[in-house]
């Protein structure tokens, strides 16, 4: 399978715990996003890279949240101390370079903060 | 006012429809429109791309007015299998706005 890849697939965790998420993109895809999206609404933007460099991130991203993608190719999402507001589906898509900008999501990481 | 707004539905159509709905947005600038897909629980699956004044593919087609700051999405001949929630989003400097989706149901 050559789409987008994300680990785990769902994660359970208790408030005020640390989580790490991981996107595997498109191999030949330059950019990589993440978005979150809750019950009933779209997908939120909460940054993005081109190769390694993280080029913009949301005000939705507080400074709970980092990401990385350190050799351009696989990212991290990470949430230290989560809070029950987290709770919600984590979303990776990758694009190329070209204008068009189409991007193709990963399954998602289901994320419950109890 | 949200970037991008989406006529929530529910439409409840029959097999064989057709149906139609919209997605208004505020940034005249825009210049790159989306329609996903989404089934319940899963990811948005890129449905088609927008990109002048409009798009057809099989038995959807696209329309996009700039002057109105709209987009439509027709399906024709609706399948069972089209029931989905439905998103509509624009290109924003490479980051995707996104509607809150339209849910349409197919009933045999």
């Amino acid at each position: 399978d050559t789409g987008v890849s994300q680990d785990p697939r769902h994660k359970i965790t208790k408030r005020g715990q640390n989580v790490t998420f991981r996107c595997d993109p498109i191999s030949e895809h330059n950019r990589l996003y993440w978005y979150r999206q809750t019950l009933g609404q779209g997908p939120e933007f909460l940054t993005y890279f081109q190769n390694e460099a993280q080029l913009e991130k949301s005000r939705l991203l507080s400074d709970r949240f980092s990401a990385e993608r350190p050799k351009g190719s696989f990212s991290t999402l990470e949430i230290q101390r989560t809070e029950q507001g987290d709770s919600a589906m984590y979303l990776c898509a990758s694009s190329g370079l070209a204008e068009d900008n189409e991007q193709f999501f990963g399954p998602g990481t289901r994320l419950t903060v109890l | 006012r949200k970037e991008v707004e989406q006529d929530p539905g529910p439409f409840n159509v029959p097999e064989g429809a057709t149906v139609a709905f919209n997605c208004t947005y505020s940034n005249s600038a825009s210049q790159s429109f989306f329609w996903y897909r989404q089934d319940c629980r899963k990811e948005p699956k890129l449905l088609m791309s927008v990109y002048s004044s409009g798009n057809e593919d099989g038995r959807f087609t696209a329309q996009l007015n700039r002057a109105s700051q709209y987009i439509s999405l027709l399906i024709r001949d609706s399948k069972l299998s089209d029931s989905a929630t439905y998103l509509c989003a624009r290109s924003n400097d490479y980051k995707l706005s996104f509607g809150a989706g339209t849910t349409v149901t197919v009933r045999a």
